[in-house]
């Protein structure tokens, strides 16, 4: 059964400094891999998304990588605003068998950015 | 354009009650997701669609829980009997196809009280 995890849960940090996200999964049987952003009360917006034969992803001050191999994935983001702070969500997308289709998302990182 | 349309927002009911949940996915998406978060189990996908046909569906907890897609702009997940621990966020997505580049695209979701 896949299993996302993202480390850390919670991140505070000050206004401009750069900072990373981790997610890992354990079956390296995936489509894609998606960065998610949810603001409290709001649904998930995609922010990036990386196919499997791909190495990262840039939008912005946002930077995804996946090396699927290890089953990691991490979004960098540059230059941090308070703008940032949201929950961060990790998704990928099952290629295969039973779970074809399905997306598995991890627990979050909540981000606040502080002034 | 519009974007994924759920209805309601918010709705609490007493036990016992039967919900009924909408979405109205993006025009010319073929697959529609329903999911359910929770804060002990993150997000969960319940069932999905393709063409209004249900593809898979075991993530549908009970057989408290159905789910229809009478056609290509309209979808319904009802519980009934509905219980408190049916209480979370119910999220509706849609994407254009599961594989390759296309993101899923999330309502803002109905955050359901069941007294």
């Amino acid at each position: 059964k896949q299993e996302v995890t993202q480390i850390p849960a919670a991140l505070s940090v000050p206004e401009g400094e750069n900072l990373v996200l981790n997610c890992s999964f354990t079956d390296s049987a995936i489509y894609n891999l998606q960065w998610f952003r949810q603001d409290p009360g709001k649904g998930l917006t995609s922010l990036l998304l990386i196919q499997s034969s791909q190495r990262e992803q840039t939008s912005g001050r946002l930077n995804a990588s996946l090396d699927k191999s290890s089953g990691r994935s991490t979004l960098y983001i540059a230059a941090s605003q308070p703008g940032d702070s949201a929950t961060y969500l990790c998704a990928v997308l099952h290629a295969g068998g039973t779970s074809y289709g399905k997306l598995t998302f991890g627990q979050g990182t909540i981000l606040t950015v502080h002034p | 354009d519009a974007g994924v349309i759920q209805s309601p927002r918010h709705e609490v009911t007493e036990m016992g009650q039967e919900v009924t949940l909408r979405c109205k996915p993006i025009s010319g998406h073929d697959y529609l997701f329903w999911y359910r978060q929770t804060m002990m189990r993150g997000l969960e996908l319940l069932i999905y669609f393709n063409n209004n046909v249900p593809i898979d569906d075991s993530g549908m907890p009970e057989d408290r829980f159905s789910a229809k897609m009478p056609n290509a702009s309209f979808s319904t997940l009802k519980i009934q009997p509905s219980e408190p621990r049916d209480s979370a966020v119910y999220f509706c997505a849609s994407s254009s196809k599961i594989q390759g580049s296309q993101p899923q695209h999330f309502g803002d979701g109905t955050r359901l009280s069941i007294l």
